[in-house]
């Protein structure tokens, strides 16, 4: 079966700009997640999403990140403006039932690099 | 969300067996124990899950004592492959929560 596809792979922007990424989950796959994994560190969960419907965002930075899922597969995470700090790692992961939410399955992530 | 804590890194020669430990001293009643590898350029791989006691997978032996404050991952007889970072997110509250990994390398 396909994996969780995302796209860019790679993507460097200036400060101050704004950045989209795209998200495709495993198919049949309800949960969709947006983690960030800045260099050295484990990933960091953003924002879950349950169909097309927000679980859980508090720890996504509201004032320039923002999210959807709109027909409840795909999903695009974007930042504006982009900050240094910003620069990471950004992965898409899905899992499939309720009681299997520890096993997810993460993309490749696109590696973001704010200069 | 339960903390973990890992070992920065560790080295281990091709062919061994590697126990991998974590700490995880605030461990809800409701949490699970996951472990995830994760190799550069790749996003973390799921390896083996468990509750208490003991659960062996094709891949890897996990193994969790009765207060549930740590486990460890066996890993039986490790490859150049095995080379990667270990995590091991509790699962709780609908989150996992990763922390900052042990970095595995595998010498030949």
């Amino acid at each position: 079966e396909a994996g969780v596809a995302q796209s860019p792979r790679y993507k460097i922007i200036e400060k101050r700009q704004s950045v989209a990424f795209w998200c495709n989950p495993i198919s049949g796959h309800a949960t969709l997640y947006w983690y960030q994994q800045i260099l050295g560190q484990g990933p960091k969960l953003l924002i879950q999403f349950q169909n097309n419907g927000v679980v859980d965002d508090s720890q996504l930075p509201k004032d320039r990140f923002s999210a959807e899922r709109l027909k409840g597969v795909d999903s695009t995470l974007k930042i504006q403006p982009a900050k240094l700090e910003d620069s990471a790692v950004y992965l898409c992961a899905s899992s499939l039932t309720d009681y299997t939410h520890y096993e997810q399955y993460f993309g490749p992530g696109t590696r973001l690099t704010v200069t | 969300l339960a903390k973990t804590t890992q070992p920065i890194s560790m080295d281990s020669y091709e062919g061994q067996e590697v126990n991998i430990t974590c700490s995880h001293n605030n461990i809800a009643t409701n949490d699970y124990i996951t472990w995830y590898q994760q190799f550069p350029s790749q996003g973390p791989r799921f390896i083996i899950q468990g509750y208490k006691t003991k659960v062996t997978n094709e891949v890897a032996s996990l193994f969790i004592p009765a207060d549930r404050k740590s486990s460890t991952l066996s890993l039986p007889r490790v490859s150049l492959s095995d080379t990667a970072v270990y995590y091991c997110p509790v699962y709780g509250n609908n989150r996992l929560a990763f922390g900052k990994g042990n970095q595995v390398v595998v010498i030949p």
